[in-house]
């Protein structure tokens, strides 16, 4: 069975702190994906990785795909307080193509102004 | 436009009862997917279905019976609910899988058996 590790489980930080967030596993992946869900909402994704050692920004958040694709990190700069949420970080199936994703715990950041 | 949409939002109804959740979405995927999230944030897939045909069947209880009319439509009918039933159900659609394939949520189904 396929397993993500997130770390921390939550983080409550002042605005303008940087901050990473870890997703660890010993199973290789064949795409990481994050996403941020906010109270009574889905899941939104941020971003997809694919490649061994990828890494995207998107603004202020950078992810990184590990090189043997069994992890990834999300770095936010300067966190503001909309960055406030709950991050997932979800692997697809290493050997399907079912589209299925396996989440992580999740990570609750708190942003204070 | 909602792409993924799935009524009620919220659900509260007692043990022994039967009830469905419905989900629609316009983004023209050929999947679609139930998943589970619990009390601790944790989100689990319980189901796909890719061209109404059944992909993934994560041995979920058989109280809970998909159904896909068409692959726009993705409802899910709850037989005999139990306590531990309470959960926000989400649904999602995306492509047609393989490498990288990105999931699209709806705003989820808070049930709550009393």
């Amino acid at each position: 069975t396929q397993l993500l590790e997130q770390s921390p489980q939550f983080l409550s930080i002042q605005e303008g702190e940087n901050l990473t967030v870890y997703c660890n596993s010993s199973s290789v992946f064949s795409s990481l994906q994050w996403y941020r869900q906010e109270p009574g909402e889905g899941p939104v994704l941020l971003v997809t990785v694919v490649t061994g050692g990828e890494v995207k920004k998107l603004k202020r958040l950078t992810f990184q795909f590990g090189d043997a694709r069994k992890d990834s990190s999300l770095h936010i700069t300067a966190a503001q307080p909309g960055d406030t949420g709950l991050y997932l970080c979800a692997g697809g199936e290493g050997s399907s193509n079912t589209g299925k994703l396996i989440f992580g715990q999740g990570t609750t950041l708190q942003v204070k102004p | 436009d909602t792409a993924v949409s799935q009524t009620p939002k919220y659900l509260v109804t007692q043990m022994g009862n039967d009830k469905s959740i419905k989900c629609e979405q316009n983004l023209g995927h050929d999947t679609m997917y139930w998943y589970k999230q619990d009390s601790k944030k944790f989100l689990k897939i319980m189901f796909s279905y890719n061209n109404k045909e059944l992909i993934i069947n994560e041995t979920v209880p058989n109280r809970f019976s998909p159904k896909s009319p068409d692959k726009a439509h993705l409802n899910l009918h709850i037989n005999s609910l139990e306590l531990g039933d309470s959960a926000v159900y989400f649904c999602a659609s995306g492509g047609t899988g393989g490498v990288g394939t990105e999931a699209f949520f709806g705003q989820g189904t808070r049930l709550t058996v009393v």
